[in-house]
């Protein structure tokens, strides 16, 4: 029962390279979330999903896009990574937003921008 | 805006002590409300899940409560352990799946 996994754990990046960060899970929830942890600055929510092919901006989106091809996938795509964007990064599911059920959550991606 | 707000920031207990977290939130209209362990450099293990329409849930040594109308949430830990010691963060949702996390309150239980 693998829950919600993050790939990759670590990732050091140079100023205006892209990469994507995975998150895959095996609950078939619909629900899929992107926040990033920030000290004094706690979870905020960069993008969101309430299903296939259906995404919508967080509190803080600029820099960053998402798609949601298949319920399991919902990966992260930096374009062009800056030092801003340092911060550990973390994937949540939940079964559905209506049924009242808990966020589950990825152990996070902890990503350095030089 | 919602903002969520985690009183205190810390907290050192001996081990045994019962002890309170608190949580307030500024826009009362939630869906619910989560209570979250994150443990250092780790991801976040939800504890307990209290809908708007409840006023508490319990789980073993845990019980958190939810007063909606005032916007505050505490959570309640009996008989603490070392074990406890982590960082308990507090989220509130609305209907639509947003949530706003606090920044946490960091326990520790001393032995």
């Amino acid at each position: 029962n693998a829950g919600v996994t993050q790939t990759p754990k670590f990732q050091v990046l140079k100023t205006g390279q892209s990469m994507t960060l995975q998150c895959a899970q095996d609950m078939n929830h619909e629900y899929m979330s992107w926040y990033r942890q920030d000290p004094g600055m706690g979870l905020r929510l960069i993008h969101y999903s309430v299903g296939a092919g259906i995404t919508d901006q967080g509190e803080v989106p600029n820099g960053y896009n998402v798609s949601r091809s298949t319920t399991e996938d919902f990966p992260l795509r930096l374009l062009s990574a800056a030092p801003s964007q340092t911060s550990v990064y973390f994937c949540a599911s939940s079964l559905g937003t209506g049924l009242n059920q808990p966020q589950h959550f990825g152990d996070g991606t902890r990503l350095s921008i030089l | 805006k919602q903002e969520v707000t985690q009183i205190p920031a810390a907290l050192s207990v001996p081990e045994g002590e019962n002890l309170v977290l608190n949580c307030s939130f500024t826009d009362s209209a939630i869906y619910n409300l989560q209570w979250f362990r994150q443990d250092h450099g780790k991801g976040l293990t939800s504890l307990l899940l209290i809908q708007s329409s409840q006023r508490e849930q319990t789980s073993g040594r845990l019980n958190a409560s939810l007063d909606k109308s005032s916007g505050r949430s505490t959570l309640y830990i009996a008989a603490s352990q070392p074990g406890d010691s982590a960082t308990y963060l507090c989220a509130v949702s609305t209907n639509a799946g947003k949530s706003t996390f606090g920044d946490g309150t960091t326990l520790t239980v001393k032995p």
